[in-house]
């Protein structure tokens, strides 16, 4: 099974300021990879699919980047409705596999 | 406006059965590869099955083979999740989610609970 390692777990930052998640597959995942936001109480709604292709109606400050093993999740200009957790996704291969997810709080 | 809605939860005794429904509106249910992901209470996300658009693929994670089925009924809208031999690390909130041909999930019910515990 591919093994998908995040972070970092928990995340406190300013309003306006630029946040980065990351995750690590431990092996090639092909860019078969999605980030998820789950805000408290709510299902998870996909962000960014295909490791850097924005949802529709997704905000454009979310984006996404990476390649191979290594991936990440870029916040621009943090709002005080991102406070959620934030979750990456493998599907490359079943079983499909998450990374153990980023609580993002605002200072 | 797209729909899904889980059904089904509930409070359970381990070893028993229960079966999830998950009733989809709003999109062309046939052409969508259906899944079941679950989240331990305060813990993460965890995939639990997949089936494709005609039932000819279906996968699952390894902590529930032998024990879940996933089906679908594509007439009647809806997806199952047969679950036997329940165990209290079965307890968690129950999503359906739809994917269209890769396998990320644009869509995610509201998860109906289950909770397995004598």
């Amino acid at each position: 099974d591919i093994q998908m390692t995040q972070s970092p777990a928990s995340l406190s930052a300013s309003l306006g300021e630029t946040v980065t998640i990351e995750c690590r597959a431990s092996e090639d995942i092909y860019n078969g990879l999605a980030w998820y936001q789950q805000k408290p109480g709510k299902s998870p709604q996909l962000l960014i699919y295909n490791a850097n292709s924005l949802h529709t109606g997704v905000p454009s400050r979310f984006s996404g980047s990476g390649s191979g093993t290594q991936y990440s999740l870029k916040i621009n200009s943090l709002q005080s409705e991102d406070v959620a957790s934030y979750f990456c996704q493998q599907y490359y291969d079943y079983p499909f596999t998450f990374g153990s997810g980023t609580k993002l709080e605002i200072k | 406006e797209v729909q899904l809605v889980e059904s089904g939860g509930g409070l359970v005794q381990p070893g028993r059965s229960l079966k999830l429904s998950c009733l989809a509106s709003g999109f062309t249910f046939s052409n969508y590869g259906m899944n079941w992901i679950r989240q331990a209470p305060g813990k993460g996300l965890e995939w639990v099955a997949s089936i494709s658009s005609s039932s000819s693929y279906i996968y699952y994670a390894d902590t529930v083979k032998g024990r879940f089925t996933i089906s679908r009924d594509n007439a009647k809208n809806t997806l199952y999740l047969q679950m036997t031999s329940l165990r209290s690390e079965d307890t968690a909130l129950y999503y359906c989610a739809r994917h269209k041909v890769a396998g990320y999930f644009d869509f995610w019910g509201p998860g109906t609970m289950v909770t397995v515990s004598s």
